[in-house]
């Protein structure tokens, strides 16, 4: 059974980079033609597409976040990250990392993480 | 504000069918067949329900069915049951640059 499980500082101050890593269990991150997502939900609103990684390795970004954010994957360690850079308070949210099934036109998301709660505060 | 438009919750008692829509533009929802429905569970990973507007992943009950009519699609379930509350949320593609949108979440509650 495939597990994806976020991890992260849960506390990050106003102006750094929040780096949080997806830990993929029971399957290879390198396994078809897979592709891997970052989604957020900030306190009391909905959800937020952050950005998605794709199998032929483009990444594509929300753009209201495309000047701050940075989807990679190390298939090495059979992981994904997520960086977010010059955060402040807005960035407060729960961050889901999730994947994306194989095909040309997909965005949707099969398998998701539990979240991880990230608070911005000094 | 989301980008799609869910109504903030319904209800329903066990046994019944309830709808939850998800109204979006001609940019998304009413032009494409990429809408996908999740059913979250606070401090539980978000579960796939629906996918390319009336499409159920395997082990999906077939109580959860989706449509869509315009710029607006539905998931209905049918038969609730106790399990099934949680929160919705729908998503679609989009043609802006956004690529992916998301509906503000609708809150199930069976009576």
């Amino acid at each position: 059974q495939l597990q994806l499980q976020e991890s992260g500082p849960g506390l990050v101050k106003p102006s750094e980079t929040l780096s949080l890593t997806c830990n993929v269990t029971g399957g290879s991150i390198s396994s078809y033609s897979y592709s891997w997502g970052w989604i957020r939900q900030p306190p009391g609103k909905g959800l937020e597409w952050i950005g998605s990684v794709y199998y032929s390795g483009s990444a594509y970004y929300n753009p209201s976040l495309k000047s701050r954010v940075t989807i990679s994957v190390d298939r090495s360690k059979n992981q994904f990250s997520l960086k977010l850079s010059s955060v402040t308070a807005a960035d407060t949210a729960v961050y889901f990392c999730a994947r994306l099934p194989p095909g040309i036109a997909v965005y949707y998301f099969d398998y998701w993480g539990q979240g991880t709660p990230i608070t911005v505060s000094s | 504000q989301s980008a799609l438009t869910q109504p903030a919750s319904v209800s329903g008692s066990p046994g019944q069918s309830i709808t939850i829509s998800c109204t979006g533009t001609s940019s998304d929802v009413g032009t494409y067949k990429y809408v996908s429905w999740y059913q979250y569970h606070p401090g539980k990973a978000p579960k796939l329900m629906i996918y390319d507007v009336n499409t159920r992943p395997s082990g999906v009950s077939d109580r959860f069915s989706g449509s869509k009519a315009g710029d607006t699609a539905s998931l209905t379930i049918s038969g609730l049951q106790a399990e099934d509350e949680a929160d919705y949320y729908c998503s679609s593609y989009t043609s802006s640059s956004t690529l992916v949108v998301f509906g503000g979440g609708t809150k199930l509650t069976v009576l």
